[in-house]
């Protein structure tokens, strides 16, 4: 069975720090792994996605991750933290043996210190 | 792209009541998965559509939840005799055929029961 371990339910920086937020996954075939921003009472939105090709991912508003085969791990980062990036990140892999459900992990809450 | 429509996106209802909630996908998405989302935690999948058929269900998925895709457009996700636990965030989200297409979220219905 898959499953996604995000390290850190909560996670601070300063305004313009790195941020580094980190997910581990199990799958026994080659995963699609995928990096969801939440703000309140909204619904998530998709920042970036590995599937196959090139490991380093570019998404939008400046984020990228890397997948890892050999350490299980597809981190996110941003080279300097903005105030607006404050909000719930969740990295999910995708069920390829069911109907392509996502499988979350618990999630990362980033907030963001002037 | 309209994006993913979630109505309605409160509900409150005395425990023992029925609700139903309706979700209005990407027009060109062929495949509809709804998750339920509770306070601090990751989106669980309960269910998904391949155009209008409904091809998995979750354990989560109790007797007294039903969905319905019937003219593999929009959906429906009805509770029968709500109960306090069935107090969450109901997500709908919306994708083309492939395990590599990227789910697109809607806002979600939050549901609260008194």
């Amino acid at each position: 069975a898959q499953s996604v371990t995000q390290l850190g339910s909560h996670v601070s920086v300063s305004e313009g720090a790195l941020v580094l937020l980190r997910c581990n996954y199990s799958s026994s075939v080659p995963p699609y792994l995928f990096w969801y921003v939440q703000y309140p009472n909204q619904g998530l939105q998709l920042l970036l996605k590995y599937t196959t090709g090139a490991t380093l991912v570019k998404g939008i508003n400046g984020f990228e991750a890397e997948f890892k085969k050999s350490e299980t791990s597809f981190h996110l980062t941003k080279p300097s933290a903005h105030m607006s990036d404050a909000a719930e990140y969740f990295c999910a892999v995708s069920d390829r043996s069911q109907g392509g459900k996502l499988i979350f992990g618990q999630g990362t809450e980033l907030s963001v210190k002037p | 792209d309209t994006g993913v429509s979630q109505n309605p996106r409160h509900k409150i209802t005395k425990r023992g009541q029925n609700v139903t909630f309706r979700c209005d996908p990407i027009s060109e998405h062929n495949r509809l998965y709804w998750y339920r989302q509770t306070l601090g935690q990751g989106p669980e999948f309960l269910t998904y559509f391949q155009n209008e058929a409904q091809l998995e269900k979750s354990r989560l998925l109790s007797d007294r939840f039903s969905a319905e895709r019937p003219k593999g457009s929009f959906s429906t996700l009805e509770i029968q005799r709500t109960e306090q636990g069935d107090s969450a965030m109901y997500l709908c989200a919306s994708s083309r055929d492939g395990f590599n297409q990227p789910q697109h979220f809607g806002d979600g219905t939050r549901l609260s029961i008194l």
